[in-house]
């Protein structure tokens, strides 16, 4: 089983209030990402866990939190949504040996901020 | 740093006809180098990768790509495309071999194939 689950697929928040996004995996992939993505534009990497270690990219540091309980869990967590943060999220994941980096990715969960 | 450029945000082909998308990278070292797919209400899959050797390298559904050093280039071919081909395609780059685990993804590219 090669599959990535995203929850919600769809997401409406209100500016200003808190957004909980979640991704599973069953490969028991020690890498776990979180892109976004906009129209027209390359998705953008946010932050990635390998293992219980997260890595935050500089420019969205301070905009997007992440857990990890367990290795086939994560989520990302917006505190006070913006307009700005309208996008699709992208999960990911991915092992470090066998299959040489390939990502896997759910469906997404697209974000509309009202 | 890395980058991936495509070139081309749409492109339309006639059924049957051939196909290239275009893939220019920007890295200093050897690079992983993927093309995904996005069909309509679906997650990226991954068409095909590369790693080393055989610089042309086969992918599902017909699909192949060429990786050139001396152009920076990953570009991907079908001989002839079918209506179900029409979706979003993304080059993307890892530095993997380097224990660096970021993936950069071009803008895609959408293809539009017309009977």
């Amino acid at each position: 089983d090669t599959t990535v689950k995203q929850n919600p697929r769809y997401k409406l928040a209100r500016v200003g209030k808190p957004v909980n996004l979640i991704c599973s995996q069953t490969m028991n992939h020690d890498t776990m990402y979180w892109y976004q993505k906009k129209p027209n534009q390359a998705p953008k990497l946010l932050l990635f866990y390998y293992d219980k270690i997260l890595n935050r990219e500089a420019d969205t540091f301070e905009k997007f939190q992440s857990s990890r309980p367990n290795n086939s869990f994560c989520s990302l967590y917006i505190g006070s949504a913006g307009l700005e943060y309208s996008a699709m999220y992208l999960c990911a994941s991915s092992s470090g040996t066998g299959d040489t980096g390939q990502l896997y990715f759910g469906e997404g969960s697209k974000l509309t901020v009202l | 740093a890395q980058s991936v450029t495509q070139p081309d945000a749409r492109v339309t082909v006639s059924e049957g006809a051939s196909l290239q998308l275009r893939c220019k990278y920007s890295y200093s070292g050897t690079p992983y180098l993927f093309w995904y797919v996005q069909y309509p209400r679906q997650g990226l899959q991954l068409l095909l990768k590369y790693y080393s050797g055989d610089p042309v390298v086969q992918g599902v559904n017909g699909f192949e790509a060429e990786f050139s050093k001396s152009n920076s280039s990953f570009h991907l071919r079908k001989a002839s495309v079918h209506w179900s081909d029409s979706a979003v395609y993304f080059c993307a780059l890892s530095a993997a071999n380097t224990g660096n685990y970021k993936y950069v993804f071009g803008a895609g590219t959408r293809l539009k194939v017309i009977a």
